[in-house]
């Protein structure tokens, strides 16, 4: 069964400064894709980034950017330069086969 | 081009009621996906639905439910609401299927629900 593991349930960063939010997950699978997505406070939740898995270079997306690990199966998100817009929760998600699975989420904080 | 909808945005049942919550998704697209979002367990996918047919189903009992129009407006339902109910139901739309293409949902602000 595929599952996502985010161990990091709530972390802090400073302004500006770098933080990296890490992501595990486990399936028997080839081709899947992985997301970062992010859900601030009273707000929808928007994609930060997507990874196909067969593409060994990483995704960077302004800000951010990912170290995809495929043989650790570790997706691990950094966020450079952080903003207080990215205080949020952030959720790992892996998807396969028709299905979305999203792990249990980390709380980031920045400090002003 | 209007967000996906839902509704209500807040409610409180009691014990044994039942509710029925409404996604409309962005203009165009086809499929609606449902999840539920607690504290402890993060997403836990519902169902999804594409051309009016559930094509994908998660791990819940049959006391939830759900619907998608012919104008792929959908609707969910919980029977029966237990104290463990109480969360936030999200509803999340795309293009096609979700497993499909690239995968990127769109997601509505939530329907928070709370069981007394």
């Amino acid at each position: 069964a595929q599952t996502v593991t985010q161990s990091q349930p709530e972390m802090s960063v400073q302004e500006a400064e770098t933080v990296t939010l890490s992501c595990t997950y486990d399936t028997s699978e080839s081709n899947y894709y992985l997301f970062w997505y992010k859900q601030p406070p009273s707000r929808q939740m928007i994609l930060v980034i997507r990874q196909e898995a067969y593409k060994q270079q990483n995704a960077t997306e302004n800000r951010f950017s990912v170290n995809f690990q495929k043989a650790a199966k570790s997706f691990s998100l950094k966020i450079s330069d952080s903003q207080l817009g990215d205080t949020a929760m952030y959720f790992c998600a892996f998807m396969s086969a028709n299905n979305l699975f999203f792990g249990t989420g980390t709380r980031l904080t920045v400090i002003p | 081009k209007a967000g996906v909808t839902q509704t209500p945005r807040y409610l409180i049942k009691t014990r044994g009621q039942q509710v029925t919550l409404s996604c409309s998704p962005i203009s165009g697209h086809r499929s609606v996906s449902w999840y539920q979002q607690t504290p402890g367990q993060g997403l836990q996918f519902l169902f999804e639905y594409f051309s009016e047919t559930q094509r994908n189903k998660g791990n819940f009992p049959g006391r939830f439910s759900g619907r998608q129009f012919s104008n792929s407006r959908s609707e969910m339902n919980v029977s029966t609401l237990e104290l463990g109910d109480s969360a936030l139901y999200l509803c999340a739309s795309s293009m096609v299927l979700a497993g499909a293409g690239t995968g990127e949902l769109f997601f509505g602000e939530g329907s928070r629900l709370t069981v007394l």
